[in-house]
């Protein structure tokens, strides 16, 4: 089946510096992925639409100059978190569907827990 | 705006026990429903509804949508404690290529 694949699984940095986290799709092109940010004991809320070829979409309330999506090919899509703060902590998910069955379930990376010092 | 609720937010049972997750929706033209687990990475595929009435059962778990009154149930029977995790329901509609999750069912199962 699809798989998603999410690098790193864990990540731990100093306030101020830059973190990049990476999303590919395995054995499907995913011309369109999503970034969500789930904080302990809730929901997954979506963060971004990432588009291969344009610019991502930002969901409300959500700083694109701070958190940075570059879609540059059909099988990768990266989130920087710039000049990350321990409010940025958290559990950052990405996930894409496999647009050969568009109807079908969103394949869903590891995940990447950050932890900013 | 799409929305997801789940209920309850926890709940606690002990092995052997029945439990009922629901999940209600509003949403523009709705397109699937579906069920994750998540343990403590991302969350595992369980089911996807897109019919009335029609149930999907995957051994101890099953699952059904009523599109008419917009909730979707799922049971899991003969819990484990394995079973423990967080259950989201989250709904795809055809206004937004993205998930809209509900804030999921916290079940805890005791041996």
């Amino acid at each position: 089946g699809a798989v998603v694949s999410q690098h790193p699984s864990w990540v731990i940095c100093k306030s101020g510096t830059s973190v990049k986290i990476e999303c590919r799709s395995l054995d499907f092109q995913a011309t369109t992925m999503f970034w969500y940010r789930q904080f302990p004991k809730q929901s997954l809320m979506l963060m971004a639409t990432s588009n291969e070829g344009s610019k991502a979409t930002y969901e409300q309330g959500v700083e694109k100059d701070k958190f940075l999506i570059n879609h540059a090919s059909l099988t990768l899509s990266t989130l920087t978190v710039t000049s990350a703060h321990p409010e940025d902590s958290s559990f950052y998910i990405c996930s894409a569907r496999d647009p050969r069955s568009p109807n079908t379930e969103a394949f869903f990376g590891q995940g990447t827990r950050l932890t900013v010092v | 705006e799409d929305k997801v609720v789940q209920s309850p937010l926890s709940l606690v049972v002990h092995e052997g026990d029945t439990v009922t997750l629901n999940c209600s929706y509003e949403v523009t033209n709705f397109r699937s429903l579906l069920w994750y687990k998540q343990e403590k990475k991302a969350p595992t595929f369980l089911f996807m509804l897109t019919s009335s009435g029609i149930e999907k059962k995957s051994g101890r778990l099953s699952s059904i949508l009523d599109k008419k009154e917009l909730f979707s149930i799922l049971n899991i029977t003969a819990t484990q404690t394995g079973d423990s995790a967080v259950y989201l329901c989250a709904v795809h509609s055809g206004s937004a290529r993205q998930l809209t999750f509900g804030s999921g069912t916290q079940l805890t199962v005791l041996p």
